[in-house]
C-alpha cells in the first residue's frame, strides 16, 4: 500500500548542503508527523503539522493541505543529521498513522 | 522513566514459540500504538489503544497476534506460535491525546520506544 510516498528514498549530501525531503499523501488528514529514526531503531518525533510551517533550529517543515504535500528541509546539514527521516500521516477518519518508507540521509563531512 | 520503554530490547525465538513484548508508555498518555517494522520498511500499524480500550486492531496480521492494555498504562503484544515472517522490529508509541491527531490548542507529538527486535529462527 502506498498511501504515503516519500522522495528521495536515499540521499547523500556534503556537509553544509541544504536538504529537502518530500512527502505526498493521498487522502484527507488531520495531522502529519516528521520522524527521525537512527540506526538501532530509536524514533524521535521532529514535527507535527496540520497547516503552514514550523521551524526548529536547522529544521523546517512545511505542509500544503490542498496539494497533499509536505517537505522537510535541513539547512547547513551536518554528519549527525544522518538518519532515516519518516513521514507519517493521521487520517481524518480512523485511528492509525500511515508511514512512508523513509528517506535514508547520509551527510558526508 | 521519562520516555516510552520497551522490553526486551532483543528477542530470539524458535519457530513455534510464544513471545510477549512489553511497552511502558509515558505516564498519563492516553493513546498507545503498536507498529511492526520490517527491515528497510516504514512502520506498519498493528493496533491502537485509547486508555484500556483497544479501538482498532485492524493491522494485526493474524489471530496469532494479541495485544492488551488492561489498566490503560502498560501494554503487552503477544505473538503465539511465532513464524519466521514475524521477524521484525516491534515499535510502541504513545501520545497524550486520543488518536494521535492534532488538537489546535496544543501540540502532542508521538513518543516512540526503541523497539523490540524479534528474530524467529
Amino acid at each position: 500500500k502506498n498511501e504515503v510516498e516519500q522522495s528521495p528514498q536515499n540521499l547523500t549530501a556534503q556537509e553544509g548542503e541544504f536538504i529537502t525531503i518530500n512527502c505526498s499523501y493521498s487522502v484527507g488528514i488531520s495531522a502529519l508527523h516528521w520522524l527521525q529514526q537512527h540506526p538501532g531503531g530509536g524514533i524521535v518525533s521532529l514535527f507535527m503539522l496540520s497547516s503552514g510551517k514550523k521551524k526548529h533550529g536547522r529544521l523546517i517543515a512545511t505542509i500544503n493541505i490542498q496539494e497533499k504535500h509536505s517537505s522537510l528541509h535541513i539547512t547547513a546539514s551536518h554528519p549527525r543529521d544522518s538518519a532515516v527521516y519518516i513521514c507519517a500521516v493521521f487520517w481524518n477518519t480512523g485511528n492509525q498513522f500511515y508511514f512512508g518508507t523513509g528517506t535514508s540521509l547520509t551527510v558526508i563531512p | 522513566g521519562a520516555g516510552v520503554s520497551q522490553s526486551p530490547r532483543y528477542k530470539v525465538a524458535k519457530r513455534g514459540q510464544d513471545v510477549a513484548l512489553r511497552c511502558d508508555p509515558i505516564s498519563g498518555h492516553v493513546s498507545l500504538f503498536w507498529y511492526q517494522q520490517a527491515l528497510g520498511q516504514g512502520p506498519e500499524f498493528l493496533t491502537y489503544f485509547q486508555n484500556e480500550a483497544q479501538l482498532d486492531k485492524s493491522g494485526l496480521p493474524s489471530d496469532r497476534f494479541f495485544a492488551e492494555r488492561p489498566e490503560g498504562s502498560v501494554s503487552t503484544l503477544k505473538i503465539q506460535r511465532t513464524q519466521q515472517e514475524d521477524s521484525a522490529v516491534y515499535l510502541c508509541a504513545s501520545s497524550l491525546v486520543p488518536g494521535g491527531g492534532f488538537a489546535s490548542s496544543y501540540n502532542s507529538p508521538l513518543h516512540f520506544g526503541n523497539g523490540t527486535r524479534l528474530t524467529v529462527t
